[in-house]
């Protein structure tokens, strides 16, 4: 069965700083992978997905994730953060159905 | 106006009452989804459709009850709603396919008292 691990439930990082958000997945089948970003009071917006065209999938906002089948990894990162990155994040794996599965969510925030 | 409307986005009612959350989409999609979502917890499949004949339960389906009217349409009804129901509830809807991305609405914040 599928399963994603984020590790970390909170993140904070200084303006500017690297962002670097971790996702571990666990699947049976070669994986179709999400991030989400949830900003206060809205719903989940899809930031990047990976479907095995390339490793190293950009997304909106600056983001990217690389895709690690070795690690079992998909790990989002931004060279520089900015205070409207400021929210929550969430890794997803897709099962054989097309249901996602959420990892626990990251919640960063991003000092001035 | 948004592709996926979630009606209320905010109710608060007692403990033992009938609650139905509402969801229609704009987006022509075929498959419907309903979560809820709780600190530390991430979020967890209630009920999903793949089409309008087709409803399956989520991983914690117990307690809840869900209608698919059309196409455009997915309600979540609390049948008799409790405390440990209060939670921030998501409708979502995606094309058919594993690749696919969900699209959400901007939820439901439901308080059970």
């Amino acid at each position: 069965a599928q399963s994603v691990t984020q590790l970390g439930s909170h993140v904070s990082v200084s303006e500017g700083a690297l962002v670097l958000l971790r996702c571990n997945y666990s699947s049976s089948v070669p994986p179709y992978l999400f991030w989400y970003v949830q900003y206060p009071n809205q719903g989940l917006q899809l930031l990047l997905k990976y479907t095995s065209a390339a490793t190293l999938v950009k997304g909106i906002n600056g983001f990217e994730a690389e895709f690690k089948k070795s690690e079992t990894s998909f790990h989002l990162t931004k060279p520089s953060a900015h205070m409207s990155d400021a929210a929550e994040y969430f890794c997803a794996v897709s099962d054989f159905s097309g249901k996602l599965i959420f990892g626990q969510g990251t919640e960063l925030s991003v000092k001035p | 106006d948004a592709d996926v409307t979630q009606t209320p986005r905010n109710r608060i009612t007692k403990t033992g009452k009938r609650i139905m959350l509402e969801c229609s989409q704009t987006k022509g999609h075929d498959r419907m989804y309903w979560y809820r979502q709780d600190p530390g917890l991430g979020l967890r499949l209630i009920y999903y459709s793949f089409d309008v004949k087709d409803i399956n339960k989520g991983e914690i389906s117990d307690g809840y009850s869900v209608s698919r009217q059309a196409q455009a349409k997915f309600s979540l009804s609390l049948e008799s709603a409790i405390p440990n129901q209060t939670a921030l509830y998501f409708c979502a809807t995606s094309e058919i396919g594993v690749n696919q991305p969900q699209h959400f609405g901007d939820g439901t914040r439901l308080s059970i008292l």
